[in-house]
């Protein structure tokens, strides 16, 4: 079956430098783009980023561009999500999720990991 | 960006009774949407996707309908394990691929 688990979360002071790991299992990795979805707490679902299934493409929301940086290691299965210029409102739970078949930008997210905590705070 | 605004923020019902949602984009998302739920303290989880599409191993009482802005998930009978948060998803126009804010099912 289809697993996802995210690691690397943590409390990190504002303006600092974080990074989250999502190792996949269960399925064929380099068969499927990947997503980071993002849950304040006590709040809905925020898209971050996605990644096609080669690693070619990157997409960003608008709020994390220019900090954030999606990437994937297709030899060990996992996907990373490098947070730099940490604020305050980065503050939630990080979801990996299983996005687009290889060669289509179908962008349906149908499995979730149970994903990581990120507090920014000083 | 694509707005996703849901309707009620919280339907308050019992058991067996039925569950109508909504959904409204703020442009047109042809009949691309997707609805997930989500129990507390658990990973949102695939309901239906481009409308009406139930994902795998999603019992048959839920159901979506809609096309272009409005759109709607209903649960036909709740049962005790579908009180939770539903959300709406759009994946016409991206990016960003947008969410609504949620509507609560809690028991009555």
């Amino acid at each position: 079956q289809v697993q996802l688990v995210e690691s690397g979360g943590g409390v990190v002071q504002p303006g600092r430098s974080l990074g989250l790991s999502c190792a996949a299992s269960g399925f064929t990795f380099t068969d499927f783009g990947m997503h980071w979805v993002r849950q304040a707490p006590g709040k809905g679902l925020e898209w971050v980023a996605v990644i096609l299934s080669d690693g070619s493409n990157k997409y960003y929301a608008d709020s994390v561009k220019g900090r954030f940086t999606i990437s994937r290691d297709n030899s060990k299965n996992t996907l990373y999500l490098q947070m730099n210029s940490l604020r305050a409102e980065d503050t939630a739970m990080y979801y990996c999720a299983r996005g687009p078949k290889a060669g289509t930008t179908t962008m349906i997210i149908d499995y979730w990991g149970q994903g990581t905590l990120v507090a920014v705070s000083s | 960006e694509i707005v996703l605004t849901q309707s009620p923020a919280t339907l308050s019902l019992s058991p067996g009774e039925r569950a109508t949602l909504s959904c409204r984009a703020s442009q047109s998302v042809i009949s691309y949407l997707a609805w997930y739920q989500q129990k507390p303290g658990q990973a949102p989880r695939l309901l239906i996707y481009d409308t009406s599409n139930r994902a795998t191993g999603i019992p048959a009482r839920f159901s979506g309908s809609g096309s272009g802005t409005d759109f709607t998930l209903t649960i036909s009978s709740l049962e005790p394990e579908d009180f939770a948060v539903y959300y709406c998803q759009q994946r016409y126009h991206w990016p960003p691929l947008t969410f609504g804010g949620g509507t609560k099912v809690e028991i009555k």
